[in-house]
């Protein structure tokens, strides 16, 4: 059963505007969520991280806020720029245990 | 410093055979992580090394199986193949257990079974 859901497999934004990303998860006992984004042919890296003791948590152009009520997460990336196209997974886990991650969202930012 | 190294990058085997890939750390490294990515279940994690020891494993059958050497280096066999094992496998080595945001994640290894 997924623990983690991206329910929207793709995403299209024009450059400039703000790429919402959802995520779902259902496990409560998460205490640690983190987004991923991978290109074609390499490896997923990180990009931002938010605690369960935080609902909000800013890097750059990068937001990724938390709504523990509702078990929900997303990242805001604003502008979008066309280097950002790429799918992104986000992860949850607790502790220093596993992680389960979702099965991502294709982001197409459009010149 | 040299990435994460993944070999084989493409391999194709049958039903009913056994694989075995090789994940190379990132110099001073001590933990593994190895992953599943497939088109329907994205990324799965199953199993973390460190120290030569499984310390994490994830909900995977027993026909998947690692083991990691003195020098960090890790395999990954799967047994038994079968056609739902078809996917990009993905290992990540962090210098500590349970450092996932600083993991780095390898090329992948791209299985296909027929």
């Amino acid at each position: 059963d997924q623990q983690v859901k991206q329910n929207s497999p793709s995403l299209s934004v024009q450059e400039g505007r703000i790429s919402i990303l959802n995520c779902d998860y259902t496990n409560s006992m998460f205490d640690y969520f983190l987004w991923y984004k991978k290109y074609p042919a390499e490896g997923p890296t990180f990009l931002i991280s938010i605690s369960s003791i935080k609902d909000k948590n800013e890097d750059g152009r990068f937001t990724v806020f938390l709504n523990k009520s509702a078990k929900h997460l997303s990242l805001h990336i604003v502008p979008s720029q066309p280097g950002d196209s790429a799918v992104y997974f986000c992860a949850a886990q607790t502790g220093a245990n596993n992680l389960f991650f979702g099965t991502g969202t294709r982001l197409t930012v459009i010149p | 410093k040299a990435g994460v190294t993944q070999t084989p990058r493409y391999l194709i085997k049958t039903r009913g055979q056994q694989v075995t890939l090789s994940c190379s750390p990132i110099s001073g490294h001590r933990s593994v992580s190895w992953y599943q990515q497939t088109p329907g279940q994205g990324l799965q994690f199953l199993f973390e090394y460190f120290s030569e020891t499984q310390r994490n494993k994830g909900n995977f059958p027993g026909r998947f199986s690692g083991r990691q050497f003195s020098n960090s280096r890790s395999e990954m066999n799967v047994s038994t193949l079968e056609l739902g094992d078809s996917a990009l496998y993905l290992c990540a080595s962090s210098l500590e257990i349970g450092s996932y945001e600083t993991q780095y994640f390898g090329p992948g290894t791209r299985l296909l079974v027929l």
